[in-house]
């Protein structure tokens, strides 16, 4: 069964440094999501693609974070530089229609 | 503002027991509606969904959920859960982008 692959799936950094995530959906779904996930609350949509084009960035800290999808396959998410309240859950999920989502394990994020 | 509510944080079942998770959504218009559960270790999967049509869904692992549009809500059931439930159970709603609940914790006693 295709699943969606996210590296690394931890990750330990100090404040002011950057860090970097990687998430290559399932073959062929033209959405891609990444989300933040607060430990006890429910994942919160960071930025949406469809294929290499943003649609939703809203919620977004654009000052420190960035992502991308160059060629509409795999994406990175960037943050630089890393705070202290940026300890969370990274998701990233896909989907062929915009309906269902399908998530990959997370890359979990400490900032020390 | 558009908003998921889960009523329960943590509920704690003894096995064969019945089980109801409320969810609550302030979106305007047509929604789609899905649960979603995290075992313990492992990443967010699809339980049930619901687009249009039959109310009442069925989904994996002898889940169902029901969508009352006038009541703004999509509950989910199990007649009966195992101890193999136990896990966080999230609830989310989507219109133009996806909102997710806070989530449920499970814990079901053997």
């Amino acid at each position: 069964e295709a699943e969606v692959a996210q590296s690394p799936r931890y990750k330990i950094t100090e404040k002011s440094q950057a860090v970097a995530f990687w998430c290559d959906p399932i073959s062929g779904h033209a959405t891609l999501y990444w989300y933040r996930q607060i430990l006890g609350q429910g994942p919160e949509l960071l930025v949406q693609f469809q294929d290499e084009s943003v649609v939703d960035d809203s919620q977004l800290p654009k000052d420190r974070f960035s992502a991308e999808r160059l060629k509409g396959v795999d994406s990175t998410l960037k943050i630089q530089p890393a705070e202290l309240g940026d300890s969370a859950m990274y998701l990233c999920a896909s989907s062929q229609n915009r309906n269902e989502q399908y998530f990959g394990p997370g890359t979990r994020l400490t900032v020390t | 503002a558009q908003s998921v509510s889960q009523h329960n944080h943590h509920v704690i079942l003894s096995e064969a027991a019945s089980l109801e998770l409320g969810c609550n959504y302030s979106y305007g218009g047509t929604v789609n509606l899905f649960w979603y559960v995290q075992y313990p270790g492992q990443h967010l999967q699809l339980l049930l969904k619901y687009f249009s049509g039959d109310p009442l869904v069925k989904g994996i692992k002898g889940f169902e959920a029901e969508f009352i549009k006038s009541k703004f809500s999509f509950n989910l059931r199990k007649p009966s859960v195992q101890w193999s439930d136990t896990a966080e159970y999230f609830c989310a709603v989507s219109n133009n982008d996806m909102r997710f609940g806070a989530g449920t914790r499970l814990t079901v006693k053997p």
